[in-house]
């Protein structure tokens, strides 16, 4: 069975940046497309990015271009999500998320990391 | 971008069926997700590709998906089945995941 386990909550200062990890256990990360999305306190999920296996590239979304780097260690099957220039717009929970189904159905899910940005 | 609209909530007594609309243009020609989200935990994949359930999701939920709306059905709603619930495409014009607005299901 597939478990995605992340790394602890965060407290970060405007502009600074944040790196959570997402460790894979029962698989290898090889075998996983990994995502990201967040929720901020009572709003909805918004898409982050993911690794898109068809033409394998991440693909990150419009809104976190040149911002957010998602990279992945398969020597540890750990994957990384670096969010950067941070502002207090980016508080919010951040899950790693996996297609294990089929391609583009998240059935497998972190526990979620929350990221506080505080002056 | 493309849009996904649900209803901000929708109440439901014990025991009845309760209906969540997923609204996009033409989503009738995509496949649709749907994920529940308890407070404080993950979401979790309750039907994918329309109609599709995952193992271990009750027989209670369903989905339907034709013209610009996508449903997702709770029969016999239980009081376990209070949540938030999203609907979710992948928008292959943009190649971008897209989430709906969500809606929070309240059993009265």
């Amino acid at each position: 069975q597939v478990h995605l386990v992340q790394s602890g909550a965060e407290v970060k200062k405007p502009g600074a940046s944040v790196k959570v990890s997402c460790k894979v256990s029962g698989y290898t990360l090889t075998e996983l497309s990994m995502h990201w999305v967040r929720q901020a306190a009572g709003k909805g999920l918004e898409w982050m990015g993911g690794f898109h296996p068809e033409d394998g590239e991440t693909i990150y979304a419009q809104k976190f271009q040149g911002r957010v780097t998602m990279t992945e260690d398969t020597s540890t099957d750990t994957a990384y999500m670096e969010l950067s220039s941070l502002r207090s717009e980016d508080t919010a929970v951040y899950y790693c998320a996996s297609p294990q189904l089929r391609i583009h159905v998240f059935d497998i899910w972190g526990q979620g990391t929350m990221v506080t940005v505080s002056s | 971008s493309y849009v996904l609209t649900q209803p901000p909530s929708v109440s439901v007594a014990p025991g009845q069926t309760a209906r969540i609309p997923c609204g996009g243009n033409n989503i009738g020609s995509k496949s649709v997700h749907w994920y529940q989200q308890k407070p404080g935990q993950a979401p979790v994949l309750v039907v994918y590709d329309d109609s599709d359930r995952p193992s271990g999701i009750p027989e209670r939920f369903s989905g339907s998906n034709s013209g610009n709306t996508a449903t997702l059905t709770i029969s016999r709603v239980e009081a376990g089945d209070e949540a938030d619930y999203y609907c979710q495409v992948w928008d292959t014009s943009s190649d971008h995941c897209v989430f709906g607005t969500g809606t929070k299901v309240t059993v009265l």
